[in-house]
């Protein structure tokens, strides 16, 4: 069962960092682009970050740049966002999204996990 | 940056065919794709490629895009069907998504 399964989310203060992490399982890890997108309560979706199959090609949203940090372990089948420098407009639902296609990253999401919650407040 | 535009809400009455539209600036040189989310629940690929189901998506869903306009068709809308739809699309490197439209069956 192709799966991925986000953890890492909590309440941090502004400035602080923290650390989420997606595990796969079910499919070929290191052949697909990953994905991280984010929801604001009652808002809409948002993508965050990308990363290709073999970690060389990242991308990000001007919201983030500089401050996240994307990066995956293909022997863990892991994902990973490092947030620093929260803020409260970070505070959301951090999901982690894969590829639909293999070696691709741009491109539709054709797995979604559960999503982390990340509370950015004082 | 790249603004992809959807209706707020569409409403549509049971067994009748819904038409959610998302336009952006030659969305129709691009490749479109859609999610549905239920409330609670995380969002689920319906369309992609403009018009491709993914596997066990029912056929009443279909998808087209040309010109600045994707548009999501659901026919013989069902109960179920009821949700928040997000358009999607890829410009400069970044993931572009749709503000959402809240379908309701009634």
């Amino acid at each position: 069962q192709v799966q991925l399964v986000e953890s890492g989310g909590g309440v941090v203060q502004p400035g602080r960092s923290l650390r989420l992490s997606c595990v796969a399982s079910g499919f070929t890890f290191s052949s697909y682009g990953i994905h991280w997108a984010r929801q604001a309560p009652g808002k809409g979706l948002e993508w965050v970050a990308l990363i290709s199959d073999d970690g060389r090609t990242k991308y990000y949203a001007d919201s983030v740049k500089g401050r996240f940090t994307i990066s995956r372990d293909n022997s863990k089948n892991t994902l990973y966002l490092q947030m620093n420098s929260l803020r409260a407009e970070d505070t959301a639902v951090y999901y982690c999204a894969k590829s639909e296609r293999v070696a691709t990253i741009m491109d539709a999401f054709d797995i979604w996990g559960q999503g982390t919650m990340v509370t950015v407040s004082s | 940056s790249y603004e992809l535009t959807q209706p707020p809400s569409v409403s549509v009455s049971p067994g009748q065919t819904a038409s959610i539209t998302c336009s952006g600036d030659k969305l129709g040189d691009k490749y479109a794709c859609w999610y549905q989310q239920k409330p609670g629940q995380s969002p689920e690929l319906v369309i992609y490629q403009d018009t491709k189901r993914p596997s066990g998506i029912p056929e009443r869903f279909s998808g087209s895009n040309s010109g600045n306009t994707a548009t999501l068709t659901i026919s013989g809308t069902q109960a179920m069907d009821e949700a928040d739809y997000f358009c999607q699309a890829w410009d400069s490197n970044t993931g572009v998504f749709g503000g959402g439209t809240k379908l309701t069956v009634l």
